[in-house]
């Protein structure tokens, strides 16, 4: 298996633009996480599927951030626009949804925001 | 609230020497712990896991870990740090299919 598959893993643009960043979780999870990583905040979840559906939204940090998973095997994360703040790594986890199942992570894609 | 509690945000160890890193949790149900390992610029890869069962639950790379329910700790131990093992460790809580991280230790390892 392939593993969690992200693109771009590196995106670099300036303040303004809108940025999209690609998940494809492993074949047969029906969970899909997205998590923003920085030094002063750590590990967030921003926003998790179940079955395409999401389901916690609660950690998206506000309006110019949305995501959606249109089937089962792709999920977009947008920022528009984006905000040097915004700057950070940004990961995507899948896992099955059985209670306590292992969340698979992806490479990252880290983030600048100029 | 459910938390995750990780004392001390950086451990350096000398290579040989054993590895302690702490975890606490906070927890209204019988928790779910996880470790999980960051090399730079990587993903995070699972070390193990406690769902339920036997409370020493090995894991990759010689590590392990004891969930002690009257102490609500689940500390990661390694008898022999290589180094190879630098990086940083983040425990973690599954509450409700989320997980809740703690801050996370970069573990050094001095030759």
């Amino acid at each position: 298996d392939a593993g969690v598959i992200q693109s771009p893993r590196h995106e670099v643009t300036e303040m303004g633009q809108e940025v999209t960043l690609r998940c494809k979780p492993i074949s047969g999870h029906n969970s899909l996480f997205w998590y923003r990583q920085t030094m002063m905040r750590g590990l967030e979840l921003l926003i998790y599927f179940n079955n395409n559906v999401p389901i916690d939204d609660s950690g998206m940090p506000e309006d110019r951030f949305s995501a959606k998973m249109p089937n089962a095997s792709f999920s977009t994360l947008k920022i528009q626009p984006s905000e040097p703040r915004d700057s950070a790594v940004y990961f995507c986890a899948s896992s099955t949804n059985r209670v306590g199942e292992t969340q698979y992570f992806g490479p990252g894609t880290r983030l600048l925001v100029l | 609230a459910q938390s995750v509690t990780q004392l001390g945000s950086h451990v350096s160890v000398s290579e040989g020497a054993l590895v302690l890193l702490r975890c606490n949790y906070s927890s209204s149900v019988p928790p779910y712990l996880f470790w999980y390992v960051q090399y730079p610029n990587q993903g995070l890869q699972l070390l193990l896991k406690y769902t339920t069962g036997a409370t020493l639950v090995k894991g990759i790379n010689g590590f392990e870990a004891e969930f002690k329910k009257s102490e609500t700790s689940f500390h990661l131990t390694k008898p022999s740090a290589h180094m190879s093992d630098a990086a940083e460790y983040f425990c973690a809580l599954n509450q409700g299919g989320k997980l809740i991280f703690g801050q996370g230790t970069e573990l050094s390892v001095k030759p």
